[in-house]
């Protein structure tokens, strides 16, 4: 069965520096991979999704990922964090019919 | 876009009673829909997955005669909480996926206070 690692529990950052998320996954084949946003009580938001092709895909409110498939990693990375970026990230393999989760990562934005 | 519809979005209730949850996709057929729960500053765990007109197939340590899942039609899952307990108090959260693609769709959530 597919599963995922989020090594960072909590992560801080300063606005206006760069962020990067780290996301490890586990799948015998091609996985699907995912990074979701949770804002506080709120549900989830796709931010990106990696199913095929090229390995460097963009998402909304300036996210992009990378699938390296050597290091079975998709860590999501921003160039310049915005305060309103502050939430909890979860990166999320899919295999077959249903969809894991990593523990989550959550982002402190320091002003 | 896809939209998947979550009701009540915040539910108290005491302990003992039954609590329904509805997960509606609103634009879109979803043959299978997904229940997760997730505790404070924790992930989602995936309680279980309900394909239409079939059984939901439940995850180790789930129980099933606890969190009642029906999927009667392709737009609509249901999660019953009976006899909720105060431990049952959480942020229960669907999603839905089309026949056929791999996005899943997720709803906004529903908070479960047990008092």
């Amino acid at each position: 069965a597919q599963s995922v690692t989020q090594p960072d529990i909590h992560i801080t950052v300063s606005e206006g520096a760069s962020l990067e998320l780290r996301c490890n996954y586990s799948y015998g084949a091609t996985p699907y991979l995912f990074w979701y946003v949770q804002s506080p009580g709120q549900g989830l938001q796709l931010l990106l999704k990696y199913f095929s092709g090229d390995t460097l895909v963009q998402g909304i409110k300036g996210f992009e990922a990378e699938f390296k498939r050597s290091q079975s990693s998709f860590n999501l990375r921003k160039p310049s964090v915005h305060w309103s970026d502050a939430a909890e990230y979860f990166c999320a393999v899919a295999g077959g019919d249903d969809m894991r989760f990593g523990a989550g990562t959550r982002l402190t934005v320091k002003p | 876009g896809a939209v998947v519809s979550q009701h009540p979005s915040w539910v108290i209730c005491k302990s003992g009673t039954s609590v329904k949850i509805e997960c509606r996709s609103l634009d879109f057929q979803a043959t299978t829909m997904f229940w997760y729960r997730q505790f404070p500053k924790q992930s989602l765990m995936l309680m279980a997955t309900s394909n239409e007109g079939s059984k939901a197939t439940y995850e180790q340590g789930v129980e099933k005669d606890k969190f009642l899942i029906n999927h009667a039609s392709l737009t609509l899952s249901t999660l019953t909480v009976t006899s909720a307990h105060p431990e049952d108090s959480s942020f229960y959260i669907c999603s839905a996926k089309r026949s056929g693609a791999n996005v899943l769709t997720f709803g906004a959530g529903s908070r479960l206070t047990v008092l």
